[in-house]
């Protein structure tokens, strides 16, 4: 079955230890992102990646790293959480040689709460 | 930049009614559109999309056509149903960034 796959679904951290989400996904998809999404903000890329070891920033990257050594993987880093970074994470990636104009699937989500 | 601005909701209908959520998009060149809907407690899923100006777009029900001239990428259903009820997301794909750029979701909300 097609599905790009999220771990942790919940996570409950503290203010500065470092913790990581996965992605994988087993589509051979080349784009990969990360979004988050928060109440009246929508979604929101943190980062993209176009392919392996080709990542780029979205529109909210602070306080956020990535990796693309893999294809099928593109992992999270908050190497420093803040009480700010709580939101529902989600990760999607698409076939689109052109970007996202083919379908888009997203993973199930990933809500952290740092306290 | 580019941006999108979905009407707020929540939108609250009785089953069967007729169902309009207004999105418009400003944007250069000429993205492709999409209606993404999220189902309570999942991702999001693709429901339509459109990528040049006159399109529409179908599913399950759903239409939306692009309207160019007045760039909009309204999403229409005749008959709504309580299974209907999810969060949806109007979004383009930059034509410049190659980024997917999503509005900030409308809620809606049928009661049998």
């Amino acid at each position: 079955e097609a599905q790009v796959t999220q771990n942790p679904r919940y996570l409950i951290t503290v203010t500065g230890k470092k913790l990581t989400v996965t992605c994988s996904q087993n589509m051979n998809h080349e784009y990969m992102s990360w979004y988050r999404q928060d109440p009246g903000l929508g979604l929101r890329q943190i980062y993209y990646s176009m392919n392996v070891e080709v990542t780029d920033k979205g529109d909210v990257p602070e306080g956020y790293k990535v990796s693309r050594k893999e294809k099928r993987n593109f992992p999270l880093i908050l190497e420093s959480p803040s009480p700010n970074q709580t939101s529902l994470y989600f990760c999607a990636s698409s076939l689109g040689t052109g970007g996202w104009d083919t379908e888009a699937f997203f993973g199930q989500g990933t809500r952290l709460t740092v306290v | 930049g580019d941006s999108v601005t979905q009407m707020e909701g929540p939108v609250t209908l009785s089953e069967e009614a007729f169902l309009t959520i207004n999105c418009t998009y400003t944007a250069t060149g000429y993205p492709s559109l999409f209606w993404y809907v999220q189902y309570p407690g999942e991702g999001l899923q693709l429901l339509l999309k459109a990528t040049k100006a006159d399109d529409k777009g179908s599913n399950k029900g759903f239409e939306a056509t692009y309207r160019k001239e007045t760039t909009s990428f309204h999403l229409e259903k005749g008959s709504v149903q309580v299974s209907d009820s999810a969060v949806y997301f109007c979004a383009l794909e930059s034509y410049n960034t190659d980024k997917l750029i999503f509005g900030t979701g409308t809620r809606l909300q049928v009661f049998p």
